[in-house]
Parts: C-alpha cells; structure tokens; sequence
C-alpha cells in the first residue's frame, strides 16, 4: 500500500521556540493532505487541510498563525508550531489522499510526538 | 448536529470468536466510509473502504457492512486473535472530501 512518512517521530522543544513536522507521500502524489493532533484515550481531530501551491483550510479554534502549514509539493506538507507552550504538547498526526480511479484512500504518518517543557 | 457514534467502552471477547464493532453516524451523507486500525502511540493504518452503493466488503477475516437506511456500519474481525487488539477507528467522507473520525472502539482479544 501507500506510505506516508512522518518525521521526526518525537520531538522535544523549549517553550517560545518553533518546531517543525514533515509529512511526505513516498511513493504516490498528494495534492491533498491533513493534519490531526490527538490527545491521550481521545480521538484524531483534525486540524487542517492543505492543498498543494494554495493556502490551508484551517478547522474551527486552530489559530492559523501558530499551526503553520506549507504545501510546497505533492508529496511534502510541513506544520510549523510556533511559539510553543506545554498545552501544544501533543501526537500530531498527518495523512495524504492518495486519488485512484473509482477510489478514494487516505493513508496516515507514523505521528509525531511532541512535548513543549 | 453531526455525530458519529463508536462504542467508548472497550470491547472484550475470547479469541477465536468474531468482534463485532459498530459505528452509527446521525446528519451526514457519506460518500465513503472507512476503517482504521490504531496500536497506541501510533497513526492509523487504514483497513477498509466502503462506498455508499456497496453493501459490503470483504479483506481477509475482516467484513465491512454499511447500511445507509439505517446509518450504521459494522466492522468484523472473524477468528480474532490477541494481535487484533487495537482501537478501531471509522471515519466518514463525505461528498465535501472531508474525513471526520468517530472516536473509536477499543478491542481487547483475549488468549
């Protein structure tokens, strides 16, 4: 199947520093992916949509200027946490639509864990 | 407003026997309806996809139903093995190319 790499897996980064998380498409063409951040015992939830050469839909309550999404090309998809706090301590999650005639398949990151101390 | 609804309390049964998770949605019209597999501190590992015409699918010891009458999918695992446990994830498309998940089922296969 299709395979989406998520790096880094874990990060830990100092509180007001920016960190960044790279989601590639390895062996397929995104023009769509997505971004979850997942709390513990909770559910994805997502958090944005990026489409390649044009600006992320952001969901409801995701501060865009903090959640920096770049989607420079079809298979990468970067999200910028600036300014980090502790609450953005999280598993961030991305995934990428792969488009298949008659099909429609979303295939997920390995995640990235980060902790903000 | 829209839910979709997973069974939050963990599922529990004896391996060999057939899991049964269920997954109802309420105000969505889905386009296609799919599966996940979730082992913790991982993403997702996509299993099935289901479309909206399709009344059910088939990989290997998992079955996908979806009835779009009565809202509802069911996802089964026949002859489960303790290697199934995992939360089970569904998640709806709907005709906007959105992905909204439901918030899991937790399985516990038991030797």
């Amino acid at each position: 199947g299709a395979v989406v790499s998520q790096h880094p897996s874990w990060v830990i980064c100092k509180s007001g520093t920016s960190v960044k998380i790279e989601c590639r498409s390895l062996d397929f063409q995104a023009t769509t992916m997505f971004w979850y951040r997942q709390f513990p015992k909770q559910s994805l939830m997502l958090m944005a949509t990026s489409n390649e050469g044009s600006k992320a839909t952001y969901e409801q309550g995701v501060e865009k200027d903090k959640f920096l999404i770049n989607h420079a090309s079809l298979t990468l998809s970067t999200l910028t946490v600036t300014s980090a706090h502790p609450e953005d301590s999280s598993f961030y999650i991305c995934s990428a639509r792969e488009h298949r005639s008659g099909g429609n398949t979303i295939y997920f990151g390995e995640g990235s864990w980060l902790t903000v101390v | 407003s829209q839910k979709i609804e997973q069974n939050s309390e963990a599922l529990n049964i004896q391996e060999g026997k057939t899991a049964t998770l269920t997954c109802n949605y309420t105000n969505y019209s889905p386009a296609y309806l799919q599966w996940y597999r979730q082992d913790p501190g991982r993403g997702p590992v996509f299993l099935l996809l289901i479309r909206e015409n399709e009344k059910e699918k088939r990989k290997e010891r998992l079955k996908v139903t979806f009835d779009t009458t009565l809202k509802q999918s069911l996802f089964h695992i026949t002859a489960s093995q303790p290697a199934d446990s995992a939360t089970y994830l569904c998640a709806l498309i709907t005709a906007g190319n959105m992905l909204t998940f439901g918030g899991g089922t937790r399985l516990m296969v038991k030797p």
